[in-house]
């Protein structure tokens, strides 16, 4: 199993980015992606998860209105897109598979969003 | 639920034993309370699951401990590659939520 996320990604303020999460070794319809984010220098920050299979979705509501995850099952592909970015939207973004009761073994490798004029 | 991890930094010697802390706002139903290592400019790895059961290749060294609203990750010896920073995450009630992280620095 593996989890590779699209590349570093630097936008202005009120910007928007689109990051991809791209799954092989099992069909992403199996099991629900988490979204994690973690500003420099900072713990980590659960963003809300989706259930590729129906594409339900779960949005932490400090997100809510800004984000959007969707899921491509084609392309065994997650997105997450996050809107009216400012500066402290910068961080590293994780997605995550959500193994339910045994939590997140599978990790992609993060990637970098940096919000700067 | 919020969780609050002690002490905030640990200063110890590689072959020392490590005892971390998460308290919990609220019982963790089920015991969904996981641990994660994160070293420096890595993904987090996950430890432990259901508050005491190690992930897949984690090693025996490493044990977690608790119910309710107290949780123990502990390091029984210490390895130079064990120093990284360490966060609970209780995946039991929506959100799930982290706790802000206990470093382990070398002494």
């Amino acid at each position: 199993v593996q989890l590779v996320q699209s590349g570093a990604e630097v936008k202005k303020p009120g910007a928007s980015v689109k990051v991809s999460c791209k799954a092989s070794g099992y069909p992403i319809s199996k099991y629900n992606i988490a979204w994690v984010r973690q500003a420099p220098g900072q713990g980590l920050e659960w963003m809300g998860w989706i259930s590729p299979s129906n594409g339900y979705t779960d949005y932490v509501r400090e997100f809510r209105g800004r984000v959007t995850m969707t899921a491509d099952t084609s392309t065994n592909t997650v997105y997450m897109g996050l809107t009216g970015l400012r500066s402290d939207d910068t961080a590293v973004y994780f997605c995550a598979r959500d193994d339910g009761a045994t939590s997140s073994l599978f990790w992609g490798q993060g990637t970098l969003v940096t919000v700067s004029s | 639920i919020v969780l609050t991890q002690s002490p905030g930094t640990l200063s110890l010697s590689p072959g020392d034993r490590a005892t971390l802390s998460c308290g919990a706002s609220q019982s963790v139903d089920h015991n969904y309370l996981a641990w994660f290592q994160q070293r420096s400019g890595q993904t987090p790895r996950l430890l432990i699951f259901g508050a005491s059961n190690r992930a897949t290749g984690i090693p025996d060294r490493f044990s977690g401990s608790g119910s309710g609203t107290d949780f123990t990750l502990t390091i029984s010896r210490l390895e130079p590659e064990d120093f990284a920073v360490y966060y609970c995450h209780q995946y039991a009630k929506s959100p799930p939520t982290f706790g802000q992280g206990t470093r382990v620095e070398i002494k």
